[in-house]
């Protein structure tokens, strides 16, 4: 049973240029979340989608930042007109039901994808 | 929104002794979890504690919950040197959104 896959695991962009970064959650799992860490700091909540809804953006910047998790395929983060400061290490997490809900409550968590802005 | 807060910021052990970190919170949760972050790695769950209990054993892993206090620690007994890592607390609200700490470094020198 495959885990979380992120790709790419390392994407160099210079400013001004679409950044799109993938997440396929682990099987039977419709429930994912972005969160986004700079270096020695914690993670940061971005998005949390189930399929084709968007639950709760409010980590998202309002502006260039956009999140999908369509019917069939991948999530996909995308950040258009990348700068300097959206360089981070971006991960995915799925869980197969509501946190709050569900009997264990953990998320599985991706590899990651590095973003770097030149 | 809520978020824990995890001390120290950084550890250093040696090996064989046991590692002790906290984390503290404001609001109230309907659970608290663990995780572990390998340098350059995705998080990985170690442990969950609901609100209404007050202790967890998990391998050489020992929780406390407090909620009176709004606290937990993490305890690692007989901590070895494939333990260093980040570790963070993460907290799960009513609106099922999972959030976590700045983490703490925990380095353990063999």
């Amino acid at each position: 049973n495959a885990g979380v896959m992120q790709n790419p695991r390392h994407l160099v962009r210079r400013r001004g240029q679409e950044a799109r970064l993938r997440c396929s959650p682990m099987k039977g799992h419709s429930h994912v979340y972005w969160y986004r860490q700079l270096p020695e700091e914690g993670l940061k909540f971005m998005v949390y989608l189930q399929k084709e809804n968007i639950i709760d953006e409010s980590g998202m910047p309002k502006e260039r930042f956009s999140a999908e998790f369509p019917k069939e395929g991948p999530s996909i983060l995308r950040i258009q007109q990348v700068v300097r400061g959206d360089s981070a290490a971006y991960f995915c997490a799925s869980s197969p039901q509501i946190l709050a809900e569900f009997n264990t409550g953990e998320l599985f968590f991706g590899e990651g994808s590095r973003l770097t802005v030149l | 929104s809520q978020q824990g807060e995890e001390d120290p910021q950084a550890l250093s052990i040696q090996e064989g002794e046991n590692a002790t970190m906290n984390c503290s919170y404001k609001t109230s949760i309907n659970n608290l979890q663990w995780y572990r972050q390998n340098s350059g790695r995705g998080l990985v769950h170690l442990i969950l504690i609901r609100s209404n209990e007050r202790e967890k054993h998990s391998g050489r892993l020992r929780v406390t919950l407090d909620t009176s206090k709004k606290s937990s620690s993490l305890l690692i007994t007989a901590s070895r040197a494939a333990d260093t890592a980040s570790y963070f607390c993460a907290l799960t609200g009513a609106n099922s959104k999972l959030t976590f700490g700045k983490g703490i470094t925990l380095s353990v020198r063999p």
